[in-house]
């Protein structure tokens, strides 16, 4: 089966430029995951969505960044004004549902953000 | 609130010898899972093995072994005869449900791993 796919793998943008960012999470999967991993630490959870519901955006910095994931399908991070602090990997992941005891997530390639 | 913590920045092993990653968690939630997992200079973060509070034995996928010791609060990983292509960032992350009725995963820091020829 395909895997999550993730565009664009590479962004450079200057400070208060506008950019987003596309996922496409593996077939059949409920949930959908966007984190942010700055260089040298683990992944972060922005914002997780349940079919097109938000489940939890409680570290989303809600001010600057938005997501949408119209249909339950396709999502889409957006960060508008952009800030230094927020070059760092996008990384995007789908499970089949969080009731599980067991919620493997699976991540797609990530996109590299740098703010100039 | 859960933590991870990674206290290995980096590892050193040679090549078909085996090596011990440490993970300690903590948590007050009497159900979690405990993951590891390994991401390559690609970015792609890759699943290697699960750990649920409950399992009576512990994990184990193909050279991939968790060392969980429940009482210690520890969820080690285990590589024997480690390859070349071992060489990456490993993540220990523990699932639990978050505050908002939901569940997610934590990730620690990490640890890089290079294998040594």
């Amino acid at each position: 089966e395909a895997g999550v796919a993730q565009s664009p793998r590479y962004k450079i943008i200057e400070k208060r430029q506008s950019v987003a960012f596309w996922c496409n999470p593996i077939s059949g999967h409920a949930t959908l995951y966007w984190y942010q991993q700055i260089l040298g630490q683990g992944p972060k959870l922005l914002i997780q969505f349940q079919n097109n519901g938000v489940v939890d955006d409680s570290q989303l910095p809600k001010d600057r960044f938005s997501a949408e994931r119209l249909k339950g399908v396709d999502s889409t991070l957006k960060i508008q004004p952009a800030k230094l602090e927020d070059s760092a990997v996008y990384l995007c992941a789908s499970s089949f549902t969080t009731v599980a005891s067991y919620n493997e997530q699976f991540f797609g390639p990530g996109t590299r953000l740098t703010v100039l | 609130a859960q933590k991870i913590t990674q206290t290995q920045p980096g590892m050193f092993v040679q090549e078909k010898e085996a090596v011990t990653l440490d993970c300690t968690y903590d948590t007050s939630d009497p159900s979690y899972g405990l993951f590891w997992y390994k991401q390559p200079s690609s970015g792609e973060m890759i699943f290697l093995i699960y750990q649920g509070s409950y399992d009576q034995q512990n994990a184990t996928e193909g050279r991939y072994s968790l060392n969980f010791q429940k009482a210690r609060k520890s969820a080690n990983l285990v590589i024997s005869a480690s390859q070349l292509g071992d060489s990456a960032m490993y993540f220990c992350a523990m699932r639990g449900a978050s505050g908002a009725g939901s569940y997610q995963l934590t990730f620690g820091k990490g640890t890089k791993l290079s294998v040594i020829p």
